[in-house]
């Protein structure tokens, strides 16, 4: 079956360290996307990919990086920049990045700073 | 700037109780609107996907309704069972400045009683 792999499921940091989520698909879609999930706060957009070798930064990209060298994989590095890293990660993918298509979303990764 | 509000932020009902979700949304020139159902600790899984030229998408107990001139959406639960406890989103795509992204509502959490 065709979906979203993201690994870690649970994932912990500690002060100073880079750490990267991986996000796999296998939908043969063209547009990815990273969210961060807070309580009480909706969705918010971190880095999108609409094809391999190019992406850009959403609403809240300071202190994560991205790269799309493969179209299967989206992987999300949390630098040390990042102050406040502590979060549920979400991917998604969808067929491209126009109008009609939805989003497909993997399980997710909790991220939590020791 | 597309803003979607959700309200109730949560509801609790009987068993067998038909109920509505409501969604806002600030702009209507969207492209479609998606709701989405999220387990604690999970990823978001698709429901319904309504395009902007469709009014209504209905699949087994759950229809969801679009009304873009109101910038409004429900999403009806008929004979709610425990299983349908969960949080619910809906996400609108477009919107202001033709962005292909969605813009996330923070959410409707339901618990149906036993």
């Amino acid at each position: 079956d065709g979906g979203i792999t993201q690994s870690p499921k649970y994932l912990f940091r500690k002060e100073g360290q880079n750490v990267t989520l991986s996000c796999e698909q296998n939908l043969n879609h063209d547009a990815m996307y990273w969210y961060r999930q807070d309580p009480g706060q909706g969705l918010r957009l971190i880095y999108y990919s609409q094809i391999v070798n190019d992406f850009q930064k959403g609403d809240i990209a300071e202190g994560y990086s991205v790269s799309r060298e493969k179209k299967e994989s989206f992987p999300l590095t949390v630098t040390s920049a990042q102050k406040n890293p502590t979060a549920f990660y979400l991917c998604a993918s969808s067929r491209d990045n126009v109008g009609g298509d939805g989003y497909t979303f993997g399980s997710g990764t909790r991220l939590t700073v020791v | 700037k597309q803003e979607v509000t959700q309200i109730p932020a949560a509801l609790s009902v009987p068993e067998g109780e038909n109920l509505v979700l409501n969604c806002s949304f600030t702009d209507s020139a969207i492209y479609n609107l998606q709701w989405f159902r999220q387990d604690p600790g999970k990823g978001l899984t698709s429901l319904l996907l309504i395009q902007s030229s469709q009014r209504e998408q209905t699949s087994g107990r759950l229809n969801a309704s679009l009304d873009k001139s109101s910038g409004r959406s429900t999403l009806y639960i008929a004979a709610s069972q425990p299983g349908d406890s969960a949080t619910y989103l809906c996400a609108v795509k477009g919107g202001g400045s033709g962005t292909y992204k969605y813009i996330f509502g923070t959410g409707t959490r339901l618990k149906v009683l036993a």
